[in-house]
């Protein structure tokens, strides 16, 4: 089973909201990602996750706050979010230095 | 000069055809290489890792590895319409969790 779920599939929020974006695998993966992408580019990485700790941050905007739980969850906390921040937003999970398997992603529009 | 490039495309082949895709990387520690197949409004599936030099073969699919030459390359026989979508190669070096992904070749076939 190499199945990255994600919720929600799509996501409108206003610049004033706050949500969050979920990702869950069950593969026993222990590094989980998250990255952007825009119409036409590749995805772009924005955390790294490995062993419930961060140990990559590219440099993202504090507007997008990344949570851990445990190792089989990964959180997005999204709050005063600009209109460029619109885009697909996808999780992937891999064991450390592994195949990354990639979520549906989320469509998020922000308004 | 970029990490990883692709030719953007569209790369157009008739049914039945072999569709040829390439892609560069500048990092000679580059260890791992994968491609990733994207329909459009969809996340990245993978199609291929590659970790050695020469042929890797999986069903229509063919990857091939030249580490010399700083090349990977991805053939798709017997082209068929559903094989129509971007194609993505990345790339990660000997540490570390992160990928480096090309830009990505569209490839349109024809019936």
């Amino acid at each position: 089973d190499t199945e990255v779920t994600q919720t929600p599939k799509h996501l409108v929020m206003g610049m004033t909201n706050k949500k969050s974006l979920k990702c869950e695998q069950h593969m026993g993966h222990r590094a989980m990602y998250w990255y952007k992408q825009k119409a036409k580019k590749p995805p772009e990485l924005m955390f790294v996750y490995s062993y419930e700790k961060l140990s990559i941050n590219e440099s993202v905007p504090s507007r997008f706050s990344p949570e851990c739980p445990n190792s089989s969850l990964l959180n997005l906390h999204l709050h005063a979010l600009q209109p460029e921040d619109s885009a697909l937003y996808l999780c992937a999970s891999s064991q450390p230095t592994d195949t990354q398997y990639f979520g549906p992603g989320t469509r998020l529009t922000v308004l | 000069q970029k990490e990883v490039e692709q030719n953007s495309g569209p790369l157009s082949v008739p049914e039945g055809a072999i569709a040829s895709l390439n892609c560069t990387y500048s990092d000679r520690v580059s260890q791992s290489f994968f491609w990733y197949r994207q329909y459009s409004g969809k996340s990245p599936e993978l199609i291929m890792s590659i970790y050695s030099n020469g042929d890797k073969e999986d069903g229509r699919f063919t990857a091939q590895l030249n580490k010399a030459s700083q090349y990977v390359s991805l053939l798709i026989r017997d082209s068929q319409p559903s094989d129509s979508a971007t194609y993505l190669c990345a790339v990660r070096k000997a540490a570390g969790n992160k990928l480096t992904f090309g830009g990505g070749t569209r490839v349109l076939v024809k019936p």
